[in-house]
């Protein structure tokens, strides 16, 4: 079975640019996530989506990110501009049930690493 | 607000020697729990899980874990560490009935010297 696939690896941006970051759920997963890890910290959830509609964006930087779910498969995940302080490692995670199961695994993909100079 | 302590932020041992990295969480409910570990140069994978039962559970790689309800921890342990066990370890918990997302604890960080 194939993982989450997430692209690019790495991106080095300017400060006040703009990027964007792509994921691919495991194939038949209802449930999306995007996570921001930042160095020396744990994963925290960004968005979550269930199938192609948000279910959680609260902790989501509204004014700068955004991310869609089109057709309830893969993800895009922008910043716009960027921060300095939005250098982490963002990572998408997807799971099979909906975010109301008991049961609900979260399998990552490798993560994007961001660097805003 | 949910939250996960993970108590040692570094932790350094030899090789053979036992692992026990301590777990606290704070919920206002019945949780699940999950330690998840981080390789260098690889993705986050699940190490164990609890969702319910046997309080002691078995993980990959000779990992095993205890929920202790009443301590609000969930420690991971190993008898005997290998160099290839170096890694990030992260404990998570999420509530098991509505709507919860999953908290990471800041993570573990293990060095095995050989």
């Amino acid at each position: 079975e194939a993982g989450v696939a997430q692209s690019p690896r790495y991106k080095i941006i300017e400060k006040r640019q703009s990027v964007a970051f792509w994921c691919n759920p495991i194939s038949g997963h209802a449930t999306l996530y995007w996570y921001q890890q930042i160095l020396g910290q744990g994963p925290k959830l960004l968005i979550q989506f269930q199938n192609n509609g948000v279910v959680d964006d609260s902790q989501l930087p509204k004014d700068r990110f955004s991310a869609e779910r089109l057709k309830g498969v893969d993800s895009t995940l922008k910043i716009q501009p960027a921060k300095l302080e939005d250098s982490a490692v963002y990572l998408c995670a997807s799971s099979v049930f909906g975010v109301l199961s008991s049961y609900n695994e979260q399998f990552f993909g490798p993560g994007t690493r961001l660097t805003v100079l | 607000a949910q939250s996960v302590s993970q108590h040692n932020h570094h932790v350094i041992l030899s090789e053979a020697a036992s692992l026990e990295l301590g777990c606290n969480y704070s919920y206002g409910g019945t949780v699940n729990l999950f330690w998840y570990v981080q390789y260098p140069g690889q993705h986050l994978q699940l190490l164990l899980k609890y969702f319910s039962g046997d309080p002691l559970v078995k993980g990959i790689k000779g990992f095993e874990a205890e929920f202790i309800k009443s301590k609000f921890s969930f420690n991971l342990r190993k008898p005997s560490v290998q160099w290839s066990d170096t890694a990030e370890y992260f404990c998570a918990v999420i509530g098991n009935s509505g709507y919860s997302t999953l908290t990471f604890g800041k993570g573990t960080m293990l060095l095995v010297s050989p």
